[in-house]
């Protein structure tokens, strides 16, 4: 199994661009969550999905948009970039409900925003 | 205050070294995990427990649950063991997304 995917490694972005940060699981996880992270601070939500079809907003979702089609995949897009969007973004997944089962992680998109 | 406090915050210890860091919380919760942030920024699972202790291989997870205190204990340090530990929570009152991170612990291990 890959485990979970993420694309691109890293990015530089002008402010005003869009651009979607793409999340895969190969292991039939239910669900699925965005994360920042940035310097002094804990990981914060951004959005999160209980199956396909099925998402919601975390603790930081102005600025970003998701969407989940399948099972596998939950891309996540910066509709206008802003520099206050710098940070390192990491897509996460569980068999079950966010926080009561194991959390397997991505290895992490580093975006800059100019 | 936040709600996830993790101690020390920069923490150099000696090879073979017995190390602790602390976790501390100030709401109920269903679930506390361990996550270990290696340099090159990967984030993996340790431990997820909802009480008493798990052990996997040289790491040791206690959890007091009327203290609100988790301890993560790394028997015979090694420099390989130099990251980043961060204590997540999970509150009884919280949406499905839920989890409340602490900032992380620095933990380098000199040879």
């Amino acid at each position: 199994n890959a485990g979970v995917t993420q694309t691109p490694k890293f990015q530089v972005l002008k402010t005003g661009q869009s651009m979607t940060l793409q999340c895969a699981q190969d292991m039939n996880h239910e669900y699925m969550s965005w994360y920042r992270q940035d310097p002094g601070m804990g990981l914060r939500l951004i959005h999160y999905s209980v199956g396909a079809g099925i998402t919601d907003q975390g603790e930081v979702p102005n600025g970003y948009n998701v969407s989940r089609s399948t099972t596998e995949d939950f891309p996540l897009r910066l509709l206008s970039a802003a520099p206050s969007q710098t940070s390192v973004y990491f897509c996460a997944s569980s068999y079950g409900g966010l926080g009561s089962y194991e959390q397997y992680f991505g290895p992490g998109t580093r975006l800059t925003v100019t | 205050k936040n709600e996830v406090e993790q101690s020390p915050q920069n923490l150099t210890a000696q090879e073979g070294e017995f190390i602790t860091i602390n976790c501390s919380y100030s709401v109920g919760i269903s679930a506390l995990h361990w996550l270990q942030q290696h340099p090159g920024g990967g984030i993996v699972s340790l431990f997820m427990l909802s009480s008493g202790k798990k052990k996997h291989g040289r790491l040791i997870a206690t959890i007091n649950i009327q203290e609100k205190h988790s301890s993560l204990h790394i028997t015979a340090s090694h420099p390989r063991d130099s990251a980043v530990y961060i204590c997540a929570v999970r509150n009884y009152g919280g949406s499905q997304g839920n989890l409340i991170f602490g900032k992380g612990t620095k933990l380098s291990v000199k040879p």
